[in-house]
């Protein structure tokens, strides 16, 4: 049964920094896509990132609203899904999923980007 | 960026009705399409994937089609237990970008 479990959230203040966690487990992690999406008191899904597995180097992808504040890793060994947060904005409160991503086959070879499975959601509040 | 739009936002039915959301992107996607549910307090559940194919364990009742930029799902008898917020998801290419969600009632 894949299971994936966050922790790390909290409350910290604009400009602070915080690290999730996602724990995995049930499916080979190593040859796994990863990706975290978030979601605002209220409001609808949001893509945050994407990093590709250690075959295809741990690439890394972000949406636009916090490249170059956050970032993902993994530790194959722990494995483990991380998201590094910086300089936060009140405008980052919400609750972060971590996700595995799914793909299907084509004729071309393998396609993926969908999330097959879901974290129970870490709960991240930027406030002063 | 492409841009995903549903219609409605919102919608009323009774139960045993079919139903049906539209989900349109700003520029081709092929099939590289998801729809999820999510029901008030839980986390989203992957329901469609690549625009018509159904994941593992939901109910055939759910159906999707669609290709290019205009994509539908539809609840052909819709149930007590389908009140939820639907999304559809782009994933043709990075950035991978959601739908702003419908969300469904029973009448």
């Amino acid at each position: 049964e894949v299971q994936l479990v966050e922790s790390g959230g909290g409350l910290v203040k604009p400009g602070g920094s915080l690290r999730l966690s996602c724990a995995a487990s049930g499916f080979t992690f190593s040859d796994a896509w990863m990706s975290w999406v978030r979601q605002a008191p209220g409001k609808g899904l949001e893509w945050v990132g994407r990093i590709k597995s250690k075959t295809e180097d741990e690439t890394t992808d972000y949406a636009a609203p916090v490249r170059g504040r956050f970032t993902i890793s993994r530790d194959g060994s722990k494995k483990t899904l991380y998201l590094q947060m910086n300089s936060l904005k009140t405008e980052d409160t919400g609750v972060y999923y971590c996700t595995k991503v799914g793909y299907h086959y084509e004729t071309s070879g393998f396609f993926g980007g969908y999330f097959d499975y879901w974290g129970q959601g870490a709960v991240v509040t930027v406030s002063s | 960026d492409i841009q995903m739009t549903q219609s409605p936002s919102s919608l009323s039915a009774s139960v045993g009705d079919r139903v049906t959301i539209t989900c349109r992107a700003s520029q081709g996607i092929s099939n590289y399409l998801a729809w999820y549910q999510q029901k008030p307090g839980k986390v989203p559940k992957l329901l469609i994937y690549a625009a018509s194919t159904l994941q593992s364990g939901v109910p055939s009742r759910f159906s999707g089609s669609g290709s290019g930029t205009d994509f539908t799902l539809t609840i052909s008898s819709l149930q007590p237990e389908d009140v939820a917020t639907y999304y559809c998801q782009n994933y043709n290419s990075a950035p991978w970008t959601f739908g702003q969600g419908t969300k469904v009632e029973i009448k």
